[in-house]
């Protein structure tokens, strides 16, 4: 059956210094790869996905990147943090090929900028 | 951006009672999904709807579709305590992988 992996699920930085948040899926191939982000009590905004290794759109211009070095592995960054980049970050797959159906989330990282 | 507006922002029922939530999105889609949210957890799928589909149920969900006006509801029957949770419409456009969400409707089911 298929998992996915989401750490660390709790992180606090102070601004300016870097991030990096990683999901892994494990039991299937070439899997749709997508992170959310979440303010409190509010929707989900779609910041990056990707299609297949090395192939990340993004959807928001801000200071975060994504890279996604393996099949099953996507990696979210920043180089400096900012207070606004404060929220609850959730990675997702989906099954690739043809038109996207269910999503499957992992457990989400909260992360507070001071 | 988000594609999807959901209408209510928050609904208090009781328990017994039935729960409706509206979604309304902007442009021509593939597909519709409904996703439900604990506090701080993941999101977890519960329907698919296909464009081309105007209801469907599972469970004590239905959900219906209409394209000409853009919109989709989500009816839970019989609610119950546990169905407590915070509910997101999401959108899949065609020829695209990006899924994009509403804004959610906070349900609070009271014992």
């Amino acid at each position: 059956s298929q998992t996915i992996h989401q750490w660390p699920a709790t992180l606090v930085q102070p601004v300016g210094s870097p991030l990096s948040l990683e999901c892994t899926v494990e039991g299937t191939s070439n899997p749709n790869l997508y992170w959310y982000r979440q303010a409190a009590g509010r929707g989900l905004q779609l910041l990056f996905y990707s299609v297949g290794i090395g192939q990340i759109s993004s959807e928001v211009p801000q200071n975060l990147s994504a890279s996604r070095p393996q099949d099953r592995q996507f990696i979210l960054s920043s180089k400096k943090l900012l207070l606004s980049d404060s929220g609850f970050y959730l990675c997702a797959w989906s099954v690739g090929k043809g038109a996207v159906g269910e999503l499957f989330f992992g457990e989400g990282s909260r992360l507070t900028v001071l | 951006s988000q594609q999807g507006e959901e209408d209510p922002q928050a609904l208090s029922i009781q328990e017994g009672e039935n729960a409706t939530m509206n979604c309304s999105y902007k442009t021509s889609i593939n597909n519709l999904q409904w996703y439900r949210q604990n506090s701080g957890r993941g999101l977890v799928h519960l329907i698919l709807i296909r464009s081309n589909e105007r209801e469907k149920h599972s469970g004590r969900l239905r959900v219906t579709l209409d394209t000409s006006k853009k919109s989709s509801s989500l009816l839970i029957t019989a609610s119950r305590a546990a169905d407590t949770a915070s509910y997101f419409c999401a959108t899949v456009m065609g020829g695209y992988q990006k899924v994009t969400f509403g804004t959610g409707t906070k349900l609070q089911v009271i014992p």
